[in-house]
């Protein structure tokens, strides 16, 4: 069964700094990796979605990579802003089963 | 192009009482999905749907019930609602599954249950 794990689960940083968020899975035999962005009480929002055929997907100050062998993938948040503030989750869709199974997500607050 | 639309967005209900959450899509998708997420507990899937007509359970199933009956809409039901339904509900669909299967999520349903 494949378990997605996100590292750390908050994370407080001041404006302006790079940032790398974690996303690893336990099975590398995956169809794709979706980001999401949810901010406090509304839906969560796709951000790149990365095929396992892809090594990275870029969108503006973000992105994200893809290393399947390792079980990892990292969303990069270049010059962050205090509008980045919110949850990311990774969700993973593992061959075999077309249902994605989701991390718990990563608290960001970028303070001015 | 509305996207994902869920109704109501907020509903308060006594335990035992029934009611019905209405998620709709405009963009053709074949699969569908509804979420409950709870502090500390992360998004866990309810129930989900591979095409108009079919449903299949997901993680968390006891307690819902779902209908598919047009490919644009998804109903999760409460028949006798409990205080540990008590949750906020999302909606979510996908043109496909596997490899075609990215997200999109409605706003989302607040529910309490008293």
């Amino acid at each position: 069964k494949q378990e997605v794990t996100q590292i750390p689960a908050a994370l407080s940083v001041p404006e302006g700094e790079n940032l790398v968020l974690n996303c690893s899975f336990t099975d590398s035999a995956i169809y794709n990796l979706q980001w999401f962005r949810q901010d406090p009480g509304k839906g969560l929002t796709s951000l790149l979605l990365i095929q396992s055929s892809q090594r990275e997907q870029t969108s503006g100050r973000l992105n994200a990579s893809l290393d399947k062998s390792s079980g990892r993938s990292t969303l990069y948040i270049a010059a962050s802003q205090p509008g980045d503030s919110a949850t990311y989750l990774c969700a993973v869709t593992s061959g075999g089963s077309y249902i994605p199974t989701f991390g718990r997500g990563t608290s960001l607050i970028v303070h001015p | 192009n509305a996207g994902v639309t869920q109704t109501p967005k907020f509903r308060v209900l006594k335990t035992g009482q029934s009611m019905t959450l209405l998620c709709a899509q405009d963009m053709n998708h074949e699969y569908m999905y509804w979420y409950r997420q709870d502090p500390g507990m992360g998004l866990r899937l309810i129930h989900y749907s591979v095409g108009e007509g079919t449903t299949a359970k997901g993680e968390v199933p006891d307690g819902y019930n779902v209908s598919r009956l047009k490919k644009q809409n998804f109903l999760l039901g409460l028949e006798s609602a409990a205080p540990s339904q008590t949750s906020v509900y999302f909606c979510a669909s996908s043109w496909m599954g596997g490899p075609y299967n990215e997200q999109f999520f409605g706003p989302g349903t607040r529910l309490t249950v008293l």
